[in-house]
């Protein structure tokens, strides 16, 4: 049971816009820092989004970030087949004094 | 480049401790902090704790007190990840991080494959 807590699986086609949420609580993305992850099957999590919505050097601009109270939001415009992969939420629990994911959530592109 | 580069895949026997590295290079090692996660198959990160490569300073994850260890050794730019009294539910890619802003991780290790099995 992840603290944090996103959608199982998204689909979208090629070239579509797609979301994915991620919801925690006051202790975690109500008072830190989200940050968002892409994990390729086989491959170590690459960041994406940062500080809500900071990008990287080198991640494009279809990448978004936003935070609202509780709540953060990943969205990605003109899907690839490429952006086929895992995505996770992740940010610092002032309770657990820990860092925290979500569960991941799947992206398919049709 | 930044990198971090850890050590090879391990299978080890329930009851057993297993002791992971990870070598940072393309950057000043003091000046990062680098966590440990973990990923059992088919699931999702789980955060095992932290340590200050320049004092040695640690934070364990609760889940993992009593059974993790991290140390660092600044002459090869290197930290460690020992856990003992493995059990089976332990078999996971373990991952090496460093952390950026806001408790981001900027750059993450390749992996490490710990197979607990009998």
């Amino acid at each position: 049971q992840s603290v944090l807590t996103q959608p199982p699986s998204v689909s979208a086609a090629p070239g579509q816009k797609v979301t994915i949420s991620c919801s925690g609580s006051s202790s975690n993305i109500g008072n830190n820092f989200v940050s968002w992850y892409r994990q390729l099957p086989g491959t170590a999590p690459k960041l994406l989004i940062y500080d809500n919505n900071k990008r990287p050097s080198g991640i494009p601009d279809r990448f978004s970030g936003s935070k609202s109270g509780t709540s953060a939001t990943l969205g990605i415009t003109g899907l690839q087949t490429g952006d086929e992969a895992d995505y996770f939420c992740g940010t610092w629990d002032s309770s657990l004094s820990a860092v925290v994911f979500g569960g991941g959530t799947k992206l398919t592109v049709l | 480049q930044v990198q971090l580069v850890q050590s090879g895949a391990e299978v080890k026997k329930p009851g057993a401790s297993v002791k992971v590295s990870c070598k940072a290079s393309g950057y000043t090692f003091t000046r990062y902090y680098i966590h440990w996660v973990r990923q059992a198959p088919g699931q999702g990160l789980e955060c095992m704790g932290i340590i200050n490569p320049s004092g040695g300073s640690t934070s364990y994850a609760q889940k993992f007190q009593g059974r993790v260890t991290m140390t660092r050794d600044t002459s090869t730019s290197t930290v460690y990840m020992e856990l003992s009294s493995l059990r089976s539910e332990d078999t996971a890619v373990y991952y090496c991080a460093r952390e950026g802003s806001g408790y981001c991780m900027d750059v993450w290790g390749q992996g490490t494959t710990v197979t607990v099995s009998s």
